[in-house]
């Protein structure tokens, strides 16, 4: 079936540092790819989403490209911030389903400190 | 306000005991979930509908019931809790309308955090 791994956390950073979260998938058919971000106490939102390979995903600062030769989606971000500070969660959602079923990843914390 | 709302936010409860968890949306979207999000495991899905009268099991259905009384509103029962069914769960809503292979965004709402004594 259909699974999706992210690396472990947490993820420790100072601000402005360099920010990678792996993320590879095991799927059937041709996939979407998303990440959700969670921050404490919230539910989760989108963060970016790419639907078809070489896609790049984007969004406040974060960026991640589908790469269906190695079946991942790492999120980078160039300079972290303080706020960023959530739990990230890469997820594929299978169109042959006809509807957005997701799978996701276990969630990596990421804490970025001053 | 916000645009997904579960009540209540937190509930601790006995084994054996019945309780539902409500789910309300002004968002106008056509279907709704119902995830669980336990440590180390991610989110499940419990249950989702397409519409009032499609409900669907998903892959953690057992013990678990569901109620789509409107559009809008979507609860989970548990019929008789039991102390695994301690995790957070989360509602979440999408729309449909732009066509079945549309890729659509589901929007979650706050979660309801359960304790099952």
């Amino acid at each position: 079936g259909n699974s999706v791994t992210q690396m472990e956390g947490p993820v420790t950073l100072s601000e402005e540092a360099f920010l990678t979260i792996n993320c590879t998938y095991t799927a059937t058919g041709y996939p979407s790819l998303f990440w959700y971000v969670q921050y404490p106490g919230e539910g989760l939102q989108l963060l970016l989403k790419a639907t078809k390979a070489d896609d790049k995903g984007s969004n406040k600062g974060f960026e991640a490209t589908y790469r269906k030769e190695t079946t991942s989606f790492h999120l980078e971000k160039g300079s972290v911030q303080v706020s960023d500070s959530a739990v990230y969660f890469c997820a594929l959602s299978d169109r042959s389903t006809g509807f957005q079923k997701l799978v996701f990843g276990t969630g990596t914390r990421l804490l970025v400190s001053p | 306000d916000a645009d997904v709302t579960q009540t209540p936010r937190n509930r601790i409860t006995k084994t054996g005991k019945r309780i539902m968890l409500e789910c309300s949306q002004t968002k106008g979207h056509d279907r709704m979930y119902w995830y669980r999000q336990d440590p180390g495991l991610g989110l499940r899905l419990i249950y989702y509908s397409f519409d009032v009268k499609d409900i669907n099991k998903g892959e953690i259905s057992d013990g678990y019931s569901v109620s789509r009384q409107a559009q809008a509103k979507f609860s989970l029962s548990l019929e008789s809790a039991i102390p695994n069914q301690t995790a957070l769960y989360f509602c979440a809503t999408s729309d449909s309308s732009g066509g079945q292979y549309r890729q659509e965004t589901q929007y979650f709402g706050p979660g309801t955090r359960l304790l099952v004594l």
